[in-house]
């Protein structure tokens, strides 16, 4: 059985503060792929990254940033100098052979002014 | 912009009314899917079709019928919905639908309110 658990429900930082959020799963399969999406208040989920198992090289996006560590099962997504604009909700998701995409719960990200 | 687009945005309708929500996607993909989210969940996979083939129903309730006219678009008629079906409607595609690793791309979602 697979499983995604982003254990922070919600976030609120302070405009230009850094912040992780973070991503645990849980899979037996060697070959998967792990995903970040952000909603925000429109509804539609935009697609950030994906990264499949056998690349662990993190990855810098602009602000954005992703830890990939399989020794510890995290896919962390780091928004450095946060912005109003990215207020979200930001969804970690993994898919693994043969199965359909994982969506872990979410975490609603506020960015104050 | 979303390549990803879904009609109408919101939508309210009664117990035994008809509807139909629509999702057309322009990039060439020939797998689209149907998920419902409601709010503070994630999205929940529905239905899947690829090449135009319902490939998997997540035994979804036969008051919600999904439809594939062609590649690039899917619908998805409702009819005698119930209260609880109220929710947020999203439409996403992908290149084939064939394979795990496939990113999926969304549209901007219906969001529906049953009354």
């Amino acid at each position: 059985a697979q499983k995604v658990t982003q254990a922070q429900t919600e976030i609120s930082v302070v405009e230009k503060e850094d912040v992780t959020l973070d991503c645990v799963y849980e899979t037996r399969d060697t070959t998967y792929y792990l995903f970040w999406y952000k909603q925000p208040p429109s509804g539609e989920l935009v697609f950030l990254i994906r990264r499949n198992s056998f690349d662990e090289q993190n990855e810098i996006s602009g602000r954005y940033s992703w830890n990939f560590q399989k020794s510890t099962s995290s896919f962390n997504f780091t928004i450095t100098a946060s912005q109003v604009v990215d207020s979200a909700v930001y969804f970690c998701a993994l898919s693994e052979e043969g199965d359909k995409i994982i969506f872990g719960k979410g975490t609603r990200l506020h960015i104050l002014p | 912009d979303t390549e990803v687009t879904q009609t109408p945005k919101h939508l309210v309708m009664g117990m035994t009314n008809k509807k139909s929500l629509k999702c057309e996607q322009h990039m060439g993909h020939r797998a689209m899917y149907w998920y419902k989210q409601k709010a503070k969940k994630p999205p929940e996979l529905m239905f899947v079709y690829s090449y135009e083939k319902l490939s998997i129903n997540e035994s979804v309730p036969s008051r919600f019928s999904p439809e594939c006219p062609n590649s690039s678009l899917l619908n998805l008629h409702l009819h005698a919905l119930q209260p609880e079906d109220s929710a947020l409607y999203l439409c996403a595609s992908s290149q084939d639908g064939t394979g795990y690793q496939e990113t999926q791309y969304f549209g901007p979602g219906t969001r529906l309110l049953v009354l």
